[in-house]
């Protein structure tokens, strides 16, 4: 059974930076792209960016670029996400996904920006 | 960007009853669209791709149908489980973007 837990999320001040973390089971990591989907608190969904199966090339929503990174350890199933210079607009709940389509999400975690 | 205009915001229907929520791309989005449920405090749950293609484990009682610039999600003889909040996604471009959203009440 597929799984994605994602951890890290926590309350950060604004222009402050976070890494997010989301660790994959019951599939082989290594042969799937994966991304990052965040929720704002008034429920909109947002693409924030893809990397693909050895983290050799990666692509990002207009809005995220420059200030967040995606990356992965394939040794560890882990995906992450670096968040740099972090506003207000970023408040929301962080998904990593898989597969085309976003078939499988994680439970989401929360990240609070705010002085 | 593309623009995904999803209607109505919310809407209310009884038990048995069938509903339609819409979305509306700026541009042809070619059959590239799905469909998700999302239930209080869950991540969201594919239910339709490519239009009209049920994912596996949902219920017939939900299909997809659209083409070009227009797509609709219907919901046959509701049940207390369906209600939730709806969206729609186009990855016919980069990036990939969301509809705003349908909330779905039971009466």
């Amino acid at each position: 059974e597929v799984q994605l837990v994602e951890s890290g999320g926590s309350l950060v001040q604004p222009g402050g930076s976070l890494k997010l973390s989301c660790v994959a089971s019951g599939y082989t990591f290594s042969n799937y792209w994966m991304d990052w989907v965040r929720q704002t608190p008034g429920k909109s969904l947002e693409w924030i960016g893809e990397i693909n199966t050895d983290g050799s090339k990666t692509n990002y929503a207009p809005s995220i670029k420059d200030r967040f990174t995606i990356s992965r350890d394939n040794a560890k199933s882990t995906l992450y996400l670096q968040m740099s210079n972090v506003k207000s607009d970023d408040t929301a709940i962080y998904y990593c996904t898989l597969l085309r389509w976003f078939a499988y999400w994680g439970q989401g975690t929360l990240v609070t920006v705010s002085s | 960007d593309i623009q995904m205009t999803q209607s109505p915001a919310s809407l209310s229907a009884s038990l048995g009853e069938t509903v339609s929520i819409e979305c509306l791309a700026s541009e042809d989005i070619y059959n590239n669209l799905a469909w998700y449920q999302q239930k209080p405090g869950k991540s969201p749950q594919l239910l339709i791709y490519y239009a009209s293609s049920l994912q596996d484990g949902v219920p017939s009682r939900f299909s997809g149908s659209g083409s070009g610039t227009q797509y609709s999600l219907k919901i046959n003889s509701l049940e207390s489980e369906d209600a939730a909040t709806y969206f729609c996604l186009q990855d016919s471009e980069y990036p990939p973007t969301f509809g705003g959203g349908t909330k779905l009440e039971l009466k």
